[in-house]
Formats: structure tokens, sequence, C-alpha cells
């Protein structure tokens, strides 16, 4: 089956920072890749996606490319607000599954 | 878009007593829908797999007898923690396949706290 490993969080950031949080799967053939966030006391949300190599998803100021070479999905925003913390989930589903692989969760908190 | 509606957003109970959560796809049918129970440190489990008409599918570990799952229509589906305990204290999230770009749409989750 597939995997998906993120980075260890929290990850703290000061207002207007650079984010990349850091997403690598594993999996047979090729996989759609989502980052869903999950703000404080809610369910998940979708983000962005991309279903192909080379797509880059991108929504809200957030982007992610997906890279086949390195199996990579990492998530990058240039300049972070407040707002933005929460929880960030990197997940992969492959063909003829409806229910993805899901990561640990980044945790992102942005302070004034 | 699709919205999934989960009820109660929190609820506090005693020890030894059960608690219903709901899971309503609104605006859409659901004959799957999915429950989670989010951990600490954020990581999520799949639980079960609710199915209309039909038993649902326990994920290895998760007991059945307490974790009770009814799929009662194409729009609802309940999680009954039976004879809760202060263990069972956590997040649990539904969720049911996607209707457009999303693989998975989630209800906004259930705070339980077993006191």
């Amino acid at each position: 089956g597939n995997s998906v490993t993120q980075m260890e969080g929290p990850v703290t950031l000061s207002e207007e920072a650079f984010l990349t949080i850091n997403c690598t799967y594993t999996a047979t053939g090729y996989p759609s890749l989502f980052w869903y966030v999950q703000y404080p006391g809610e369910g998940l949300q979708l983000l962005l996606k991309a279903t192909k190599a080379d797509d880059k998803g991108s929504n809200k100021g957030f982007e992610a490319t997906y890279r086949k070479e390195t199996t990579s999905f990492h998530l990058e925003k240039g300049s972070v607000q407040v707002s933005d913390s929460a929880v960030y989930f990197c997940a992969a589903l492959s063909g003829g599954s409806y229910i993805p692989t899901f990561g640990r969760g980044t945790s992102l908190i942005v302070h004034p | 878009g699709a919205v999934v509606s989960q009820h109660p957003s929190w609820v506090i109970c005693k020890s030894g007593t059960s608690v219903k959560i709901e899971c309503r796809s609104l605006d859409f049918q659901a004959t799957t829908m999915f429950w989670y129970r989010q951990f600490p440190k954020q990581s999520l489990m799949l639980m079960a797999t609710s199915n209309e008409g039909s038993k649902a599918t326990y994920e290895q570990g998760v007991e059945k007898d307490k974790f009770l799952i009814n799929h009662a229509s194409l729009t609802l589906s309940t999680l009954t923690v039976t004879s809760a305990h202060p263990e069972d204290s956590s997040f649990y999230i539904c969720s049911a396949p996607g209707q457009g770009i999303s693989p998975l749409h989630f209800g906004n989750g259930t705070r339980l706290t077993v006191t």
C-alpha cells in the first residue's frame, strides 16, 4: 500500500516568513497527491491537489508540485499569515480507491 | 460544494455511558462513510468504513462492540461509543467520498471527553 511521510512539527514562523512543509510518498504506480488543512477544532479541508507528475496545485497562496523523480509533494507559501496557523496533512490516493493515505500531519504556528 | 455535517461538535459524558455521534451528507448521497479518530499530535486513524445496508468494516485493532456503527440511510451514519471510558476521549471525524475534486469531504469533528 501507499505510505506518506511528513516532516515533524510544530513549524513555528513569524508572519510573512517563507513556509516549506516536506512530504514524500511511496506508492505503486502514480497516485494523486493532496494537501489538506485542519484549523483548530475543525475537520479537514482540501487545500490543493495534483494528479500527475509535474502538476502544480495551488490555492490561497500555497503551492505544491508533484515530483515523480523525488516522490515528493512539498507544500510552500511565500508569506505566511497568522491565519494560516493550522495542521497540514499530506495524502496520497491510488486509482481504484477513495481512501487516501494520510501523513501524520504537521502543525504550523505563525506568530505576529 | 458537498458538505458533511457532524453532530455534536463536542460532548462530555460520564464513564460507563454511551454516546452517539451523527454524520450526515448534505445535498448528496453517500453509500459509504468513513470514521476516523484523531489522536494527540494530530495523527488520523481510520477506524471503520460504514456501508449503507450492510455491516461496517472495521480496521484491525478497532473493537466493533465498543464502536457501533450504523448506516441508517443514504445520508446518515452514526457512531456510538458504548460504555465509554476516559481512554476513549478523543476527536472523532467522519467523512464521505468526494463530490468533485476532493476524494473525501470531512465533517467538522466531535470532541469527546469522558470523565
